[in-house]
């Protein structure tokens, strides 16, 4: 079966670092997703991460643990458009990707 | 028009109507999928179609039916819905490899009276 995990709702301030947590217990591994969903648009890809370590996107970054089964995405110097939610996904395994419920993110000024 | 696109992108139906959803893609994939998306929920995987063929059906109900008459063009058929059907309905596509990265469309919101 497929059980991740990710919090629900996280807020931090302009300017700020947040880091998502994600794990993850699934049969099948060949990498890890993450997207960025704004309210009522598509889930735009972010990230993927196939070997354990850091991925360094601009203000993104993307760590995974394989051994741990725990991923993290890193918002740096935070601004108003990142309020978002954030989903991760694993796989694909057979076509499937399996998404975690999402973390909504809130930015205040 | 450029990557994923959804059309209605808002749809009002009643139980006893018949609609379409239709997605189309502009990224030359290979494959294509039909999400569902509930208020809080992981997105649900519906169906899959790889080279026109469909691979994955996850024991929707019938009263879903998808239909890919060819790799850029993704339909779902919707007749005699329940209100619980309401959620927003995602398209996505990839290119089949190790990688497989899906690219979504904005979505089709249905809310089912």
């Amino acid at each position: 079966g497929q059980n991740i995990d990710q919090p629900t709702e996280m807020t931090a301030t302009e300017g700020a670092i947040v880091q998502i947590n994600c794990t993850y217990q699934t049969s099948g591994f060949n990498g890890l997703f993450w997207y960025q969903q704004h309210a009522g648009e598509a889930p735009t890809f972010l990230s993927y991460n196939v070997l354990d370590g850091l991925e360094e996107k601009g203000r993104f970054s993307s760590f995974l643990s394989r051994s741990k089964g725990y991923s993290y995405l890193l918002l740096k110097e935070l601004q108003m458009k990142d309020s978002a939610s954030y989903l991760c996904a694993v796989g694909p395994n057979d076509y499937k990707l399996s998404f975690g419920a999402g973390t909504t993110v809130t930015v205040r000024a | 028009e450029t990557g994923v696109t959804q059309t209605p992108r808002h749809l009002v139906m009643g139980m006893t109507n018949k609609k379409s959803l239709k997605c189309e893609q502009h990224l030359g994939h290979n494959a294509m999928y039909w999400y569902k998306q509930s208020a809080k929920k992981p997105l649900e995987l519906m169906f899959v179609y790889s080279l026109e063929e469909r691979v994955e059906n996850n024991s929707v109900p019938s009263r879903f039916s998808p239909e890919c008459p060819n790799s850029s063009h993704l339909f779902l058929h919707l007749h005699t819905l329940q209100p619980e059907d309401s959620a927003l309905y995602l398209c996505a596509s990839s290119q089949v490899s190790s990688t497989d990265t899906q690219y979504f469309g904005p979505g089709t919101r249905l809310t089912v009276l």
